[in-house]
């Protein structure tokens, strides 16, 4: 059973610093990723999906990776905005299993 | 384009009550799913569906019932409300190369 872990569970960093949210997986059989932000009392919303056959992508401030060997993904925040608060949430399906596995979610707030 | 959208935002039910949460995508996604989310326990699968005609179970499925009768909609039915089912409820639909899109979630309480 494929489980998703996120550390830190919470992070306040200084607005215009950049910043690293993690996320491991216990099955390297992880066919897609994506990453979700949500704010408080509101749903998700959607900022990256890394597809099987990709490694990273990028929109705008934010870079997501996967490494399926080490069971790790990373998303990347640049210059680091107040409106950036909120808690993020990586989530991956297996091959063959369209069932979405949900992280644990990081709490992040931008210190103006 | 709407993508998916949930009805009610809101809802305060009694126990033993019954109610349909309404969801409704417009991307013809085949595959369609339900989750709830509360503190501590973060986002579980109640029901999934794979196409019209065909429902399975998730994680959480005891007290709930769905079915697809069409592409567009999936509807997710408490037959019998507990306050255990007090949470907030997310509609979803999927496509391998589009990913997850989520509704703006239902919240429902039971008193």
């Amino acid at each position: 059973k494929q489980e998703v872990t996120q550390i830190p569970a919470a992070l306040s960093v200084p607005e215009g610093e950049n910043l690293v949210l993690n996320c491991s997986f216990t099955d390297s059989a992880i066919y897609n990723l994506q990453w979700f932000r949500q704010d408080p009392g509101k749903g998700l919303t959607s900022l990256l999906l890394i597809q099987s056959s990709q490694r990273e992508q990028t929109s705008g401030r934010l870079n997501a990776s996967l490494d399926k060997s080490s069971g790790r993904s990373t998303l990347y925040i640049a210059a680091s905005q107040p409106g950036d608060s909120a808690t993020y949430l990586c989530a991956g399906t297996n091959f063959g299993n369209e069932k979405l596995t949900f992280g644990t979610g990081t709490r992040l707030t931008i210190i103006p | 384009n709407a993508g998916v959208t949930q009805t009610p935002k809101f809802q305060v039910l009694k126990t033993g009550q019954s109610m349909t949460l309404q969801c409704a995508q417009d991307m013809n996604h085949e595959y369609m799913s339900w989750y709830r989310q509360d503190p501590g326990m973060g986002l579980r699968l109640i029901h999934y569906s794979v196409g019209a005609g065909i429902t399975d179970q998730g994680e959480v499925p005891n007290g709930y019932n769905v079915s697809r009768s069409t592409t567009e909609d999936f509807p997710l039915r408490l037959l019998s409300a507990a306050p255990s089912q007090t949470s907030v409820y997310f509609c979803a639909s999927w496509r391998g190369d589009y990913g997850y899109t989520f509704g703006s979630g239902t919240r429902l309480t039971v008193v």
